[in-house]
């Protein structure tokens, strides 16, 4: 069973362009998340989805990011006119989404590492 | 004020050496906590979770959560250079939605 997979692994943007970060969640996982690492700090959440649906984006910065997860096909995190802060590693989680009450462990992928120039 | 605070290390010990890492944590309404493991340059991968206070053991690894304290901890028993890594503590309001890091502690088990 594969587990979550990131591509690009490594990323490397001029600023102003554009940055495209896919994710494919574990077989059967429904529910997908992107945390961003910066050097010297921890994780920090981003935003959390569903198939077709934005459930918490209360860490996604207001301007030039975004995220989608469509019906079919990986989860997207988009970067728009990238600077230099956005260099970081970017980490995409998986989750079963199963409804149940029980805990559900967030298996993490091995992350892209974006670096703007 | 970080909502969860984690000292970063790095911290070096030998090989055999019980360690110890710690975090602490500023919001009553956190109910899971988690530790994740974090080799270089890979993804992190979850070592242990609890659910409120009390202890938890898996092997080499146990985990306490004292919430009166909001103080989290992982210890890590007979301790192998394999064990290099950072370790993040984690938490979580409820069983899905977002977890808060920590910022990682650093760990070196020299041979």
């Amino acid at each position: 069973n594969a587990g979550v997979m990131q591509n690009p692994r490594h990323l490397v943007r001029r600023r102003g362009q554009e940055a495209r970060l896919r994710c494919s969640p574990m077989k059967g996982h429904s529910h997908v998340y992107w945390y961003r690492q910066l050097p010297e700090e921890g994780l920090k959440f981003m935003v959390y989805l569903q198939k077709e649906n934005i459930i918490d984006e209360s860490g996604m910065p207001k301007e030039r990011f975004s995220a989608e997860f469509p019906k079919e096909g990986p989860s997207i995190l988009r970067i728009q006119q990238v600077v230099r802060g956005d260099s970081a590693a970017y980490f995409c989680a998986s989750s079963p989404g199963s409804g149940s009450r029980i805990w559900e462990t967030q298996y993490f992928g091995p992350g892209t590492r974006l670096l703007v120039l | 004020q970080k909502e969860v605070e984690q000292d970063p290390g790095p911290l070096s010990v030998p090989e055999g050496a019980i360690v110890s890492l710690n975090c602490t944590y500023s919001n009553s309404a956190f109910q899971y906590f988690m530790w994740y493991r974090q080799y270089s340059r890979k993804g992190p991968e979850l070592l242990m979770y609890t659910y409120s206070s009390g202890n938890k053991e898996d092997g080499r690894f146990t985990a306490q959560v004292d919430k009166s304290s909001k103080y989290i901890s992982l210890f890590i028993r007979d301790s192998q250079p394999s064990d290099s890594a950072t370790y993040l503590c984690a938490t979580s309001y409820n069983q899905g939605g977002k977890l808060i890091f920590g910022q990682g502690t650093e760990l070196s088990v020299k041979p």
